[in-house]
This record gives C-alpha cells, structure tokens and sequence, in this order.
C-alpha cells in the first residue's frame, strides 16, 4: 500500500502562495494523487487529484514529479478562509481512501 | 441544490442505546461511504456501500451496522457493541467505485 508523508503545520502569509508537499515514494503506476481540505468541524472538501500530469482548476494546482514519488499543492493567493487541514491521498484500493494526519495550514494576515 | 446530507449536525446517546446516523444524497452516485474521525486523527473507512442492497466492511466494522436499501440512502447505526463511539461521522458518496468521493457535513456523536 502505498503511503503519504506531509509536515504536519505550515503557515503561509496572506496573499502568498502557499505549496505543502506531500511524499508518496512507494506510489504504483495506476494510483492517483488525492487533494482534499477540510476546516474545523466540517466534512473534507475535494480539491484536485492527477496521475501524472500537472493539473489545475479554480481552487488550486497539482504538481507531480516526473517520477511520480511525490507532488505539491499551490493555492496561488492564499486567503484566511484557506486555512484548515490539507490532505494529501494516495488511493490505495478503488473503494477507499486512506487519509493521514495532513498538513495544517494556517494563512496569517 | 445537489449534494449530501447527514442529520442530526450533533447527537448525544446514552451508553448502552443504539444509534442511527442518517446520509441521503441526491448526486445519482452508485457508491457510499462512512468513515469515522477521533480528534486530530485522519478518517478511517466504516462500511461501504457500491450498489443497492450490497455493502462490505472497512477497517473498523466492529460495533456498527449499515443497509443500502435505496440508492439515495446509506444510514450507520452504532450499536451498544462499539466500545468508544464518541467521535464525527463522515459520509461521502461517488459516481462509481473510481469516482471521486464527496463528503457531507458531518455527524457528531457524543456519548454520555
């Protein structure tokens, strides 16, 4: 199965862009790469996902080496309301997805 | 307004009562999810569901029961049987077992 690595905090200043990183060395050939958020209380929110290409869309971009052992998400203006716990998933099996601790991200002003 | 709906938002039970937690969705989606969530931990998979009147177990089972009896509708009950059932219940559903899943707003369980 493969697993995820992401520090567990980073801030970010308002306005900036923020990129969390994610390491997923033992990723197979058909597994995507996951994005979800999720703000105190609430339930995770879908960001992005890829394979192997970058991908963007009107919340944020995925960055996928070309090895595919890791990626990065990049919220290009960062907000106060894009502060919460990122989640970065490998999907391990088609029915599940095996969420970790993720990165808390806090936007300051 | 398409989406997924869990109600009630907060629950509390007393300590030997069964409990069920509701999850509609009105996405069409074939597949549904419950997952449960401890304090400052990730989500681990429950029950899931892939088509009507058809579910498998996820890593924690124990203690909880589901039915699939209409597309729209997954509801969990957590049984005198889960031994520390205070926790948030997360819901999720997908087009299909590849889908990306979606998640409702959440259930919080408090057992009193």
């Amino acid at each position: 199965d493969a697993k995820t690595t992401q520090p567990p905090s980073m801030d970010c200043a308002e306005g900036r862009a923020a990129n969390l990183p994610c390491n997923h060395s033992t990723i197979s050939g058909n597994e995507y790469v996951y994005w979800y958020r999720q703000i105190h209380s609430q339930g995770p929110q879908y960001i992005i996902h890829g394979l192997k290409n970058n991908e963007t869309n009107e919340m944020a971009s995925l960055i996928i080496t070309e090895d595919r052992k890791s990626s990065t998400l990049i919220l290009p203006h960062a907000t106060l309301r894009d502060t919460a716990v990122y989640y970065c998933i490998v999907r391990v099996r088609v029915d599940d997805m095996r969420f970790g601790a993720g990165t808390r991200l806090t936007v300051k002003p | 307004d398409g989406g997924i709906t869990q109600s009630p938002k907060y629950l509390f039970r007393k300590e030997g009562q069964n409990v069920t937690l509701s999850c509609e969705q009105n996405l069409n989606h074939d597949a549904m999810y419950w997952y449960r969530q401890d304090p400052g931990q990730g989500l681990r998979l429950i029950y899931y569901s892939q088509i009507v009147n058809d579910f498998q177990k996820g890593d924690i089972a124990e203690g909880y029961s589901v039915s699939r009896e209409k597309k729209e509708s997954f509801p969990l009950t957590v049984t005198s049987a889960q031994k520390n059932p205070t926790a948030f219940y997360l819901c999720a559903s997908s087009l299909g077992r590849t889908g990306t899943q979606y998640f409702g707003p959440g259930t919080r369980l408090t057992v009193l």
